[in-house]
């Protein structure tokens, strides 16, 4: 079965630092896409970044990106120059051909300190 | 353009009523999903509906859940004979085509469902 791991239950990390979160991937299927969400406090899902399995290059937005490696199926996230808004709860989610439904890990939470 | 909506935002109800959560997708997607969060939860799937097709309800928790879409967009999940466990946040997610290695879904604000 598909599943989606994030070891990291909680992260600090200095303002205007780079940070990492972690994510691992279980599937047998060839063609699958790896999304980044951020759920600040107050509840929303807010789409970061996208990965296809098939990509060469490691995804990109902004101070986001996609550290992708296949062969060992994770897909770490990294932000650069990190913000006290980027305090909030990140989730790692692979969807799968059909594109019927994302998988979710159980996220890391990020804490930012001035 | 607008977002993905949700309503209402918050409802509480008795242990034994039934409810129903309302999710308005994005204009011109045709695929939307119902996923459930607890608290301090990873999301979990519930439901799917893309275009005509038969909706994938292998998420759903039990036949107490039911989902509908009613011309291709407005969607209604229903909960009937609310228990305790189902107290949660609903979030729905519209995407523009399902299967698209491109395919973005985008959520709404969800629904907290608190069952007393």
């Amino acid at each position: 079965a598909q599943k989606i791991t994030q070891t990291q239950p909680g992260m600090f990390v200095q303002e205007k630092e780079a940070v990492t979160l972690d994510c691992t991937y279980d599937t047998s299927d060839q063609s699958y896409g790896l999304f980044w969400y951020k759920q600040p406090s107050s509840g929303e899902m807010i789409f970061l970044i996208y990965q296809g399995s098939y990509d060469e290059q490691n995804a990109t937005e902004g101070r986001y990106s996609l550290n992708f490696q296949k062969a060992r199926k994770s897909a770490n996230l990294v932000i650069s120059a990190s913000q006290l808004g980027d305090s909030a709860m990140y989730f790692c989610a692979m969807s799968l051909p059909g594109g019927n439904k994302l998988v979710f890990g159980a996220g890391t939470i990020l804490r930012v300190k001035s | 353009g607008a977002g993905v909506s949700q309503s209402p935002s918050n409802k509480v109800t008795e242990k034994g009523k039934d409810v129903e959560l309302r999710c308005d997708p994005i204009s011109g997607h045709t695929a939307l999903y119902w996923y459930r969060q607890s608290l301090g939860q990873g999301l979990e799937f519930l439901i799917y509906f893309q275009g005509n097709s038969a909706p994938d309800k292998s998420g759903l928790p039990s036949d107490r859940f039911s989902a509908e879409r009613t011309g291709g967009s407005v969607s209604t999940l229903t909960i009937q004979r609310t228990q305790q466990e189902d107290s949660a946040v609903y979030l729905c997610a519209s995407s523009l085509i399902a299967g698209g290695r491109t395919d973005t879904q985008y959520f709404g604000p969800g629904t907290r469902l608190t069952v007393l």
